[in-house]
């Protein structure tokens, strides 16, 4: 199976100020398709998770435009501009190119 | 607007058996794949099993961790996912979401229902 590992696990931000997590593949997640299905999912405290990016950077519709996804092959970023107390949470990525889908094991967001 | 809604989750003792269902609205069901996905109480997500579509004669996939136990069927006149689970471990325990497969994506989850595997 591919292995998803996020960094950090833990990141606490400023208010105001921006956030990175990193998330890396242990194989290609670019499909024979020419895609890459790479996916972000925001998990808030005590809901279901909602996505946020799919395919690396398509933002989904009503996502805050701080809210950005980047990278390829197996290195990829989620990035908040602006961190702001509604997105506190855990963020997971997501690999969908191969099978079984995979997840990282979650980046806790939280306000210093 | 697109729904999805579990039920079924709750406590059952190790070895037990339990059925979960997902009742989806909003959109034209049986075009999708749909899936399970589980989360241990304070752990992240894992993928337990895929339902195809009829255009793929609904033909399941489990995870490693289920198979052989895990069951997972659709009823589409009733727009309802299924996931009969059998011979519980302790390690199941988690709550269960059904979540609408879209190309690579999930891009609708319900709210999950919660099963306990304890004696």
């Amino acid at each position: 199976d591919v292995v998803m590992t996020q960094s950090p696990l833990s990141l606490p931000v400023t208010l105001g100020q921006p956030a990175s997590i990193s998330c890396r593949s242990s194989q290609s997640l670019v499909h024979s398709d020419g895609n890459t299905y790479l996916n972000w999912f925001q998990q808030r405290p005590g809901q279901s998770p909602r996505r946020l990016i799919y395919k690396v950077s398509n933002r989904d519709s009503g996502v805050p435009d701080r809210f950005s996804g980047s990278g390829s092959g197996t290195d990829f970023t989620l990035k908040i501009s602006r961190v702001e107390a509604e997105d506190v949470g855990v963020y997971y990525c997501m690999q969908a190119t191969h099978w079984p889908r995979t997840f990282g094991q979650g980046t806790k967001v939280e306000i210093k | 607007e697109v729904q999805l809604v579990e039920s079924g989750g709750g406590l059952v003792q190790p070895g037990g058996s339990l059925r979960l269902s997902c009742a989806a609205s909003g959109f034209m069901f049986s075009d999708y794949y749909m899936d399970w996905v589980r989360q241990a109480p304070g752990k992240g997500l894992e993928w337990v099993g895929r339902s195809r579509n009829k255009a793929y004669s609904y033909t399941p996939e489990y995870a490693a961790s289920v198979k052989g136990r895990f069951t997972i069927s659709r009823d589409d006149s009733t727009n309802s996912l299924y996931l009969q689970m059998n011979s519980l471990k302790t390690d199941d325990t988690a709550v269960y979401y059904c979540a609408r497969d879209n190309t690579g994506t999930y891009d609708y989850w319900g709210q999950g229902t919660l099963v306990t595997v304890s004696s």
